[in-house]
């Protein structure tokens, strides 16, 4: 089972600043990776992916790289609305199941 | 545009049953796989279950196997989850999401989310 981890589990950050977010994942998912957006009573939100593809709507102010293990996903100037939580995803074929990491907070500093 | 709306949580008892019903629109419901999503209360999101778009083929998380049914009716546009022998581990907002294609790994419209509390 591929485990993902995400650091930092807190950013604190202010409007205006870039927010660098990181997805390791325990083996590599190739470039079969998704970001979600979460705010506090709202459902989760489709970002980024394939890695680094937009998904319909999202700003260009939120990009996503990575392959392998190793994945970003960065906002380049923090609108007030970005502060969210934001989750890691992929899915393994072998046992065929879907995980998610455990989320970073972006709140305001 | 695409509409997922879930009915159906509640509070229920340990041990006992209920059925999740997520009523689609804004799309070809037939033609895309579904899943099940749930969210312990100030916890991350966990996968429950897939149904491919035909219902042949289903996956579950280890955690609700042999206790959830997920399926399907693609004359009513709409997806189910039955939940029986609930625990209270299984407490959280249920949500019902859609997969992009026929069979990928991600999910790209979500419902609003139903909430289910197991508690006596």
């Amino acid at each position: 089972e591929i485990v993902l981890t995400q650091s930092p589990a807190t950013l604190s950050l202010s409007p205006g600043e870039r927010a660098t977010l990181s997805c390791r994942a325990s083996q590599s998912v190739s470039s079969y990776l998704a970001w979600y957006q979460q705010k506090p009573g709202q459902a989760p939100r489709l970002l980024i992916y394939d890695a680094s593809n937009r998904a319909t709507g999202i700003p260009a102010r939120f990009s996503g790289s990575g392959s392998g293990t190793d994945f970003t996903l960065t906002i380049s100037s923090l609108e007030p609305e970005d502060f969210a939580v934001y989750y890691c995803q992929q899915r393994s074929n072998w046992p065929f199941l879907f995980t998610f990491g455990p989320g970073t907070k972006v709140d305001i500093k | 545009q695409v509409q997922l709306v879930e009915s159906g949580g509640g509070v229920v008892q340990p041990g006992g049953s209920l059925r999740l019903s997520c009523a689609a629109s804004g799309f070809t419901f037939s033609s895309y796989g579904m899943h099940w999503v749930r969210q312990a209360p100030g916890k991350g999101l966990e996968w429950v279950a897939f149904i491919r778009y035909d219902g042949s083929n289903k996956y579950y998380a280890d955690s609700v196997k042999g206790r959830f049914t997920i399926s399907r009716d693609n004359s009513k546009n709409t997806l189910y989850l039955q939940m029986n022998s609930l625990r209270a581990e299984d407490t959280a907002v249920y949500y019902c999401a859609k997969d992009p294609t026929g069979e990928e790994y991600y999910f790209d419209y979500w419902g609003q989310g139903t909430l289910v509390t197991v508690s006596s």
